[in-house]
């Protein structure tokens, strides 16, 4: 079993739609939490990193449940630049693991 | 400052031919790390350095060696190449183990082995 899991998608959703992602990981040492956008050919960059008490930027919202080892990212009123793959990162100690990444494509 | 640099920035093998992967950063950062990323996937951590002088082992360590001679250099060494090696090589580092902060990431390098 993969340390962190994540729906591959894609998912395809309206401009304007609200639309989430969820990711898992297996070890519950695991410290740090974050999300990753990646656009194609290029190197990931930080999205935001993931509370427990939730945290919120712009239209981007993040949850983490540690309780169930599970962290969400929520996307509303989506635009065409949202359009990217999105990865779910661990961090437990030195150690960074990566989600295999969510695709997600916005159309007009 | 430039970040963190890699070297190079495309290259094709032959199977069995070996090389020499560089990655820096002038960030002073403790901690390194080299994934790799098949098409369609995401990042597979190979090795990670915590600070200059150690290594271990990420998810997919087979087939590749690094080296963290100093603080701003982390190389990873493919020794006999084979087709199953074709990706695309990220090189990262953060501060240090304390922090929460973002990995920096290199822009990566893109190898094909034939």
């Amino acid at each position: 079993r993969k340390e962190v899991e994540q729906d591959p998608g894609p998912f395809n959703v309206p401009e304007g739609a609200t639309v989430a992602f969820n990711c898992t990981y297996s070890n519950s040492a695991s410290q740090s939490f974050f999300w990753y956008r990646q656009d194609c050919r290029k190197e990931p960059k930080l999205l935001m990193s993931v509370y427990s008490s939730g945290n919120e930027d712009g239209r981007f919202t993040a949850q983490l449940n540690r309780a169930s080892q599970y962290i969400s990212l929520l996307i509303r009123d989506s635009k065409l630049s949202d359009s990217a793959t999105y990865l779910c990162v661990v961090r437990r100690a030195s150690k960074i693991i990566f989600g295999s990444g969510t695709r997600l494509s916005i159309r007009p | 400052n430039a970040g963190v640099t890699q070297t190079p920035k495309f290259q094709v093998l032959k199977t069995g031919q070996s090389m020499t992967l560089q990655c820096a950063q002038d960030m002073n950062h403790n901690s390194m790390y080299w994934y790799r990323q098949d098409p369609g996937m995401g990042l597979r951590l190979i090795y990670y350095s915590a600070s200059e002088g150690t290594t271990d082992k990420g998810e997919v360590p087979n087939g590749y060696n690094v080296s963290r001679l100093n603080k701003r250099e982390f190389s990873l060494r493919l020794e006999s190449a084979a087709p199953s090696q074709t990706s695309v090589y990220f090189c990262a580092s953060i501060p240090d183990r304390a922090s929460p902060d973002t990995q920096y990431f290199g822009p990566g390098t893109r190898l094909t082995v034939l």
